[in-house]
């Protein structure tokens, strides 16, 4: 059973900093592209970031370039999520995304963790 | 603020059909795929349709989708009280270089 397990979530002020973390099992998990996708309440889901197959291709919103960083490790089936220079609009249920396909031009996503809730708060 | 555009809410009494557009651009739907994702409340989004027109394993063949040109459709028949939901197209944006997500519609079954 594939499954994706976020972590990291949790409250931090304006201007801070979080690392998110995503495991995936039951799936070989170097085939496949990864992305985080995150949702404010209320909202609908907005794609942050993906990464390719083997993490040499990357991309970002525009609301987060410069400010978040994705990456992920193969050998340890675990996809991360450094954001820096957090801004209160940036709460929401962090989501991570599989890729039907390898690469970074991405079409659709066939499984989804539960979510970490990330707050941004003064 | 989505480059793809969703209707707001349709709605329909069990047993009928809805179909859902989603109007795009030549830079994401005209030039790739789309997907579709049905969300119940306080869960994940679930895929529905990908590329375009194809269903995953355990969907059941009462969701349909289609795509011309710039826009896309989801199609419901057979409508069910289990179909309440939010409901969002996605593809991905050439300008853009981002994945994006359509505004959202909330079917309601009267």
């Amino acid at each position: 059973e594939v499954q994706l397990v976020e972590s990291g979530g949790g409250v931090v002020r304006p201007g801070g900093s979080l690392r998110l973390s995503c495991a995936g099992s039951g799936f070989t998990f170097e085939d496949y592209g990864l992305s985080w996708v995150r949702q404010a309440p209320g909202k609908g889901p907005e794609w942050v970031s993906g990464i390719n197959w083997k993490g040499g291709r990357t991309g970002y919103a525009d609301s987060v370039k410069g400010r978040f960083a994705i990456s992920r490790d193969n050998a340890r089936n675990s996809l991360y999520l450094e954001m820096n220079s957090l801004r209160t609009e940036d709460t929401a249920l962090y989501y991570c995304a599989r890729s039907m396909g390898a690469g970074l031009r991405i079409y659709d996503f066939d499984y989804w963790g539960q979510g970490t809730l990330v707050t941004v708060s003064s | 603020q989505s480059v793809l555009t969703q209707p707001p809410s349709v709605s329909a009494a069990p047993g009928q059909k809805v179909t859902i557009s989603c109007s795009g651009s030549s830079s994401n739907i005209g030039n790739n795929y789309v997907s579709w994702y049905q969300q119940l409340p306080g869960t994940a989004p679930k895929l529905l349709i990908y590329d375009s027109n194809n269903r995953p394993s355990g969907i059941p063949g009462r969701f349909s989708g289609s795509k011309s040109d710039t826009s896309a459709t989801l199609g419901i028949t057979g409508l069910q009280t289990g179909d309440e939901a939010d409901y969002y197209c996605g593809t991905w944006d050439d300008s853009l270089s981002a994945f994006v997500f359509g505004t959202g519609t909330t079917v309601t079954v009267l």
